[in-house]
């Protein structure tokens, strides 16, 4: 079974400070691994996903995220946050070949301070 | 390209009554995803189909949901009869080849009084 922990239901950063969204998953295969973003009202966007090969992964909107196996982490950054980043961030899990079934996390919502 | 289509946006209802949402995918994208979303909480999958089959359905609460896909392009997500603790976002969303990459609609918002 996969799984996703989303540390933290909500941050808060000043603008211009950097974020960091911090994700942990489960899998008794090797994992695909995503973060999706979602605005107000809307649905899940992707922002980057991690498949196989180089394990950091750039997204759009200057978001990056770093695979570590040794921590099975995922953790979200970026280096200096911007008032549009305030949105709530979904870390996600599907196991590598089979009916891609993408399991996601409790979600963090980010709040950034001018 | 046309984005996930979804309707209604907004539905309220009261208990026991039924409600019924539709969802157009991503033309040629093979698999369909139902995802709940309560308030404050992540999406939980409720039904993929892959193609017009049903291809995990395991947190789906058969006594009162439904969905279909017929033709294997869109689909319908029934409830009936509705509890108040239905009240959530329902979210469809579609994926083509790429793995895990899911498009989503803009969901429907369901009220239950």
């Amino acid at each position: 079974a996969q799984s996703v922990t989303q540390l933290g239901s909500h941050v808060s950063v000043s603008e211009g400070a950097l974020v960091l969204l911090r994700c942990n998953y489960s899998s008794s295969v090797p994992p695909y691994l995503f973060w999706y973003v979602q605005y107000p009202n809307q649905g899940l966007q992707l922002l980057l996903k991690y498949t196989t090969g180089a394990t950091l992964v750039k997204g759009i909107n200057g978001f990056e995220a770093e695979f570590k196996k040794s921590e099975t982490s995922f953790h979200l950054t970026k280096p200096s946050a911007h008032m549009s980043d305030a949105a709530e961030y979904f870390c996600a899990v599907s196991e590598s070949g089979g009916y891609q079934k993408v399991t996601f996390g409790t979600g963090t919502k980010l709040q950034v301070i001018p | 390209e046309a984005g996930v289509a979804q309707s209604p946006r907004y539905k309220i209802i009261e208990k026991r009554q039924s409600v019924a949402f539709w969802c157009n995918p991503i033309s040629g994208h093979a698999t369909l995803y139902w995802y709940q979303q309560i308030l404050g909480q992540g999406p939980k999958l409720l039904i993929q189909f892959q193609n017009n089959g049903v291809v995990d359905d395991s947190q789906l609460p058969k006594d009162r949901f439904s969905a279909e896909r017929l033709k294997g392009v869109d689909s319908t997500l029934k409830i009936q009869p509705a509890k108040l603790e239905d009240s959530a976002v329902y979210l469809c969303a579609s994926s083509g080849l790429s793995a895990g990459e899911l498009f989503f609609g803009e969901g429907s918002r369901l009220t239950v009084l």
